[in-house]
């Protein structure tokens, strides 16, 4: 069955780091674009990251741009968020999210996986 | 970067009502909007792409329309199951989504 499993959350101190995994099963992992995703306690969807099938193509939403890093190891089907310098309002849930673009390559989150939750306080 | 705004936040209706949710881009994002539906302690569920394409499973009462800046959700007659929050999102450049609509029942 394909699906897409999330590790890595838990309790981390304000300024600490945290890095989450996302395993990939039974589809063509290296061939899609990936992208992480957030959700704040009772608040909306946050997109937070994007990396392309060959890590070619990277980009971070501005609240996590020079703390976060995205990255993908194809031969192991997995993908990363390595988070340094947490702090509270990066407390959420953290869902890994296939993207697959159609014949036209219109983009879209058509896999998620359940999600790993992140709480940072002290 | 581009903001995308969802009306209405939230919502009240009965089942069988037909109800409507608007999603607007701060610029012209062409086609590239989707939209998801989410229910409490779950994941997104991909519903509609390229804003008027039906995903293989979803029923046939959800339907999307627009182009440019302005898009529309259609739930034709709402069922038991539509109970849940609504996201747009755009993936034209980067990718964002909309603040969510929240589908309750009256």
């Amino acid at each position: 069955e394909v699906h897409l499993v999330e590790s890595g959350g838990g309790l981390v101190q304000p300024g600490g780091s945290l890095r989450l995994s996302c395993a990939a099963s039974a589809f063509t992992f290296n061939t899609y674009s990936m992208n992480w995703v957030r959700q704040a306690p009772g608040k909306g969807l946050e997109w937070v990251s994007h990396i392309s099938s060959s890590s070619s193509t990277i980009y971070y939403a501005n609240s996590v741009k020079g703390r976060f890093t995205i990255s993908r190891d194809n031969g192991k089907n997995s993908l990363y968020l390595q988070m340094n310098n947490l702090r509270a309002e990066d407390t959420a849930v953290y869902f890994c999210a296939r993207e697959s673009g159609g014949a036209w390559n219109y983009w879209y989150f058509d896999l998620w996986g359940r999600g790993t939750l992140v709480t940072v306080s002290s | 970067d581009i903001q995308m705004t969802q009306s209405p936040s939230s919502l009240s209706a009965s089942v069988g009502d037909r109800v409507t949710i608007t999603c607007r881009a701060s610029q012209s994002i062409y086609i590239y909007l989707n939209w998801y539906q989410q229910k409490p302690g779950k994941a997104p569920k991909l519903l509609i792409y390229a804003a008027s394409s039906l995903q293989s499973g979803v029923p046939s009462r959800f339907s999307g329309s627009g182009s440019g800046t302005d898009f529309t959700l259609t739930i034709s007659s709402l069922q038991p199951e539509d109970f849940a929050t609504y996201y747009c999102q755009q993936s034209y450049s980067t990718r964002t989504f909309g603040q969510g609509t929240k589908v309750e029942i009256k």
